[in-house]
């Protein structure tokens, strides 16, 4: 079956610690997602990656980064500057970014939390 | 600032009930607006994507209508149960920029057996 797995399920940080957030599809999409679930918020693009190699920043990159080797691949990390991490965070992919029908598929999310 | 709105943000309803779930969104100019079904803990799975130059999409027990002049949009769920209960969510892909996609706040659906 093809989808996207995010990993892992739940994850805890402690000060200062920098931590990576997994994402991977089988779907062979071209874009990929990074999005943060506060309750009472929708959700807020963190990062986003049309193509293997290239990466914009969403609306709330401050103390995050990413990476994309690979087109099935791109992780997340929160680093020590991201002073609230603590939040839901879903992966999602889509076969390209443009205006056409192109809907977007999702993780089952990583839940962050400091300790 | 183009947003998204969802009222109300939480619902409860008899099963078997109609039911239908509002989206209002500040800016016409869309690519297309998308409903998503949340479940707790869970990532968003899609359950219809409608395009600008649609009125309605519909699957199943399902029809999400579009009316971009009024900036609106509402998902019609029919005969409701149980298994219907969930956060539903609704997003749209503003035209210009780099086409990001807005979400709602979602609205919490219970259905009581």
């Amino acid at each position: 079956d093809g989808g996207i797995t995010q990993s892992p399920k739940y994850l805890f940080r402690k000060e200062g610690q920098n931590v990576t957030l997994s994402c991977e599809q089988n779907l062979n999409h071209d874009a990929m997602y990074w999005y943060r679930q506060d309750p009472g918020q929708g959700l807020r693009l963190i990062y986003y990656s049309q193509i293997v190699n290239d990466f914009q920043k969403g609306d709330i990159a401050e103390g995050y980064s990413v990476s994309r080797e690979k087109k099935e691949s791109f992780p997340l990390t929160v680093t020590s500057a991201q002073k609230n991490p603590t939040a839901f965070y879903l992966c999602a992919s889509s076969t390209h970014m443009g205006p056409t029908n192109q809907p977007q598929h999702f993780g089952d999310g990583t839940r962050l939390s400091i300790l | 600032k183009q947003e998204v709105t969802q009222i109300p943000a939480a619902l409860s309803v008899p099963e078997g009930e109609n039911l239908v779930l509002n989206c209002s969104f500040t800016d016409s100019a869309i690519y297309n607006l998308q409903w998503f079904r949340q479940d707790p803990g869970k990532g968003l799975t899609s359950l219809l994507l409608i395009q600008s130059s649609q009125r309605e999409q519909t699957s199943g027990r399902l029809n999400a209508s579009l009316d971009k002049s009024s900036g609106r949009s509402t998902l019609y769920i029919a005969a409701s149960q149980p298994g219907d209960s969930a956060t539903y969510l609704c997003a749209v892909r503003y035209s210009g920029g780099y086409q990001k996609v807005t979400f709602g706040t979602g609205t919490k659906l219970q259905v009581i057996p």
